[in-house]
């Protein structure tokens, strides 16, 4: 158990539609990053956040945002989903950033139909 | 932007092998990240590396900055090793803190 939880475990949703997916990160971690799995494309950073404050920016469209409050937990909104949005979606937390290991939640897979 | 490459793709061996999966990046990094992932999808981080060697039970990590390379190694091998094994690297950004860059994987089966 790595200490990040991730909810919900597994959402289906149709086309058009937006969805929450939530992280809480390890006791005393202040990063949390978002990263995106598909077939296609393998994994990709998607944003990360520290300490409440948006501290980087990858891969991320526009239809996605994020954001983390200040108990530390994060949410990624994911609106007008498109069948190609289906992927596992990971938390990561750290304590800080470069030199700091990351660990991960078991993943939040979204199925768009 | 990083590329990060990893040899082999598909690697099939036989219990007991000694196994070896290599990274290549492209770019100054911060620190590399070895991952595993097992087929019910839940990512582990294995190592995180800036320098020299790690070692954990049978899995031993390589780093060579200069060569811009690393190395995972599984030592008798066994079939519970079977999973994906992902490398990941951190670059440096302007006193931010970039999330990872991951390579495609390598698919381990080891069997009986």
């Amino acid at each position: 158990d790595s200490g990040v939880t991730q909810t919900p475990k597994h959402l289906i949703t149709a086309t058009g539609q937006r969805v929450t997916l939530r992280c809480s990160p390890r006791s005393g971690d202040l990063s949390v990053y978002w990263y995106q799995q598909s077939l296609d494309q393998g994994l990709q950073f998607l944003i990360q956040y520290y300490n409440g404050e948006e501290r980087a920016k990858g891969n991320i469209l526009e239809r996605f945002s994020a954001q983390q409050f200040p108990d530390l937990h994060s949410e990624l909104n994911l609106s007008s989903l498109e069948l190609g949005d289906s992927a596992l979606y990971f938390c990561a937390s750290s304590v800080g950033g470069l030199h700091t290991e990351a660990f991960f939640g078991q993943g939040t897979r979204l199925t768009v139909v | 932007k990083n590329e990060v490459e990893q040899s082999p793709q598909n690697l099939t061996a036989q219990e007991g092998e000694f196994i070896t999966i290599n990274c290549s990046y492209s770019v100054g990094i911060s620190a590399l990240h070895w991952l595993q992932q097992h087929p019910g999808g839940g990512i582990v981080s294995l190592f995180m590396l800036s320098s020299g060697k790690k070692k954990h039970g049978r899995l031993i990590a390589t780093i060579n900055i200069q060569e811009k390379h690393s190395s995972l190694h599984i030592t008798a091998s066994h079939p519970r090793d079977s999973a994906v094994y992902i490398c990941a690297v951190r670059s440096y950004s302007g006193g931010g803190a970039d999330g990872l860059t991951f390579g495609k994987g390598t698919h381990l089966i080891i069997q009986p």
